[in-house]
């Protein structure tokens, strides 16, 4: 059965702070891997994985996808309040219709 | 770009009666939708994918019957909660997949169900 395990499953760190999100996966067909920030409504993107090593960026946040240990990390540094919320990872499996397979979140809450 | 919006954001219903959920993309194509489902604290958990002109594919567990899903447009999809139970309270969440773009897929804001 196809899934997605993120962990941990709850984090409380101060501002200024660095987090290390984890998400590892068992999926009969990869097509890509993606990060979700959701915070009262629906997720929103941060990034898409497809390849393995290269590091993807945008501005406090990376992701980096590992295709042969079958995991993936979400980096956040010098973290703030804004950033409190559940991180969704989740795989696309590219042998059906590209359904998303999500994982339970994590949830990241970010005290001053 | 690549906006998906639904309607309602959210609703109050009483068992027993039917409740229409509208997905719509708004600048761009969507041959294929998605429906998605989460509880309080949980992730999302994908109901259906709603195809332009074709019937859906249910997920295993969710009943066709109750979760009456059209894809009439490339632009919109509609679930149909019928007979809703309290139970069928959760957020509903749709997807739109671009479908001259790089199959990424756009939410929507989701529609808050509350059955009484």
């Amino acid at each position: 059965e196809d899934k997605v395990v993120q962990s941990p499953l709850s984090l409380v760190v101060h501002e200024g702070d660095t987090v290390t999100l984890n998400c590892s996966y068992e999926v009969t067909n990869f097509r890509s891997l993606l990060w979700y920030k959701q915070e009262k409504k629906a997720p929103t993107f941060l990034f898409m994985l497809t390849s393995s090593g290269i590091e993807k960026k945008s501005g406090r946040l990376s992701s980096i996808l590992d295709k042969k240990e079958l995991f993936s990390i979400l980096n956040i540094t010098a973290t703030q309040t804004g950033d409190s919320a559940v991180y969704l990872c989740a795989v696309e499996d590219g042998g059906s219709q590209g359904n998303l397979i999500f994982g339970k979140g994590t949830k990241l809450s970010v005290k001053p | 770009g690549a906006v998906v919006s639904q309607h309602p954001s959210w609703v109050i219903c009483k068992s027993g009666t039917s409740v229409k959920i509208e997905c719509r993309s708004l600048d761009f194509q969507a041959t294929t939708m998605f429906w998605y489902r989460q509880f309080p604290k949980q992730s999302l958990m994908l109901m259906a994918t709603s195809n332009e002109g074709s019937k859906a594919t249910y997920e295993q567990g969710v009943e066709k019957d109750k979760f009456l899903i059209n894809h009439a447009s490339l632009t919109l999809s509609t679930l149909t909660v019928t007979s809703a139970h309290p139970e069928d309270s959760s957020f509903y969440i749709c997807s739109a997949r671009n479908s001259g773009g790089n199959y990424e897929q756009y939410f929507g804001p989701g529609t808050r169900l509350t059955v009484t």
